[in-house]
C-alpha cells in the first residue's frame, strides 16, 4: 500500500517547456487535489476532482490543467511552463468515510 | 482577513515542555479541522483531526476546538527534538463539493531545543 505516489521527484524546465505531474493513489480515495507551496504563501489548491470524471478549479489555476484519467490517477499539466511556477507541488487524496486527506511526497519544479 | 490564521513563528520550547501551537479560523460554518506536521523538505502528515468541541488526545498531542470562538489548537506534551518541524493548521467546511476543500493556514514552526 503506497498511498499517495508522485512523479518526478525533481524536474528543472527552461521557460516556455511543456510537462505532466503525474500522480496515483491506492487508498480509494474519491477527491484528489492539486496544491503547490511557495515560501510565505502556505498550500494553495490548484485543482481538484471531488469523483471521477470531475474537476474543478481551486484558487490559482490559471496556467495549469489537470485529467482525472480514473479513479487512482490525477495528473497536473504545465502547457508553457514560466518562472511563477517554480514550487513545490503536492497531490493529495481524501477519503469518503473520515474526509481526512493525504498528501503524496512532492515534486519540486524549477523554471529557469 | 486570512480565513485561516497561525502565528508563523517561530516558536522555540525546551525539552520536555509543553508546546502550544494556536488557530484562528474566519468561517463560522467550518465543520472539520485539521493539524499537519511538516518536515523540512517533505510533505504534510497528518497528526489529528477534531470535529466537535473539547479536547482530542492522542499520545503526546491533544487537538482542542472552540467553535464558539473559532479556535483550535494543538499541544505537543513532552516536546522532543524530533518534533521540530512546521505544523499546518486546515479547516474545512462540509463534507460534499467545494465544501469538502481543505484550508491551510500558513503555518507555525516549532523548534524543540534539546
Amino acid at each position: 500500500n503506497a498511498g499517495v505516489t508522485q512523479t518526478p521527484k525533481f524536474q528543472v524546465l527552461k521557460t516556455g517547456q511543456s510537462m505532466t505531474l503525474q500522480c496515483a493513489q491506492d487508498m480509494n480515495h474519491n477527491s484528489m487535489y492539486w496544491y503547490r507551496q511557495d515560501p510565505g504563501m502556505g498550500l494553495r489548491l490548484i485543482y481538484y476532482s471531488a469523483s471521477e470524471g470531475t474537476t474543478d478549479k481551486g484558487e490559482v489555476p490559471n496556467g495549469y490543467n489537470v485529467s482525472r484519467l480514473n479513479k487512482r490517477e490525477f495528473s497536473l499539466r504545465l502547457e508553457s511552463a514560466a518562472p511563477s511556477q517554480t514550487s513545490v507541488y503536492f497531490c493529495a487524496g481524501t477519503g469518503t468515510v473520515t474526509h481526512e486527506q493525504y498528501f503524496g511526497p512532492g515534486t519540486r519544479l524549477t523554471v529557469t | 482577513q486570512k480565513e485561516v490564521e497561525q502565528n508563523s513563528g517561530p516558536l522555540s520550547v525546551p525539552e520536555g515542555a509543553i508546546a502550544s501551537l494556536n488557530c484562528t479560523y474566519s468561517d463560522r460554518g467550518s465543520q472539520s479541522f485539521f493539524w499537519y506536521r511538516q518536515y523540512s523538505g517533505k510533505s504534510p502528515e497528518l497528526i489529528m483531526s477534531i470535529y466537535s468541541n473539547g479536547d482530542k488526545e492522542d499520545g503526546r498531542f491533544t487537538a482542542q476546538l472552540n467553535k464558539a470562538s473559532q479556535y483550535v489548537s494543538l499541544l505537543i506534551r513532552d516536546s522532543q527534538p524530533s518534533d521540530s518541524a512546521t505544523y499546518l493548521c486546515a479547516v474545512r467546511r462540509g463534507a460534499s463539493g467545494s465544501a469538502r476543500q481543505l484550508t491551510f493556514g500558513s503555518g507555525t514552526q516549532l523548534t524543540v531545543l534539546p
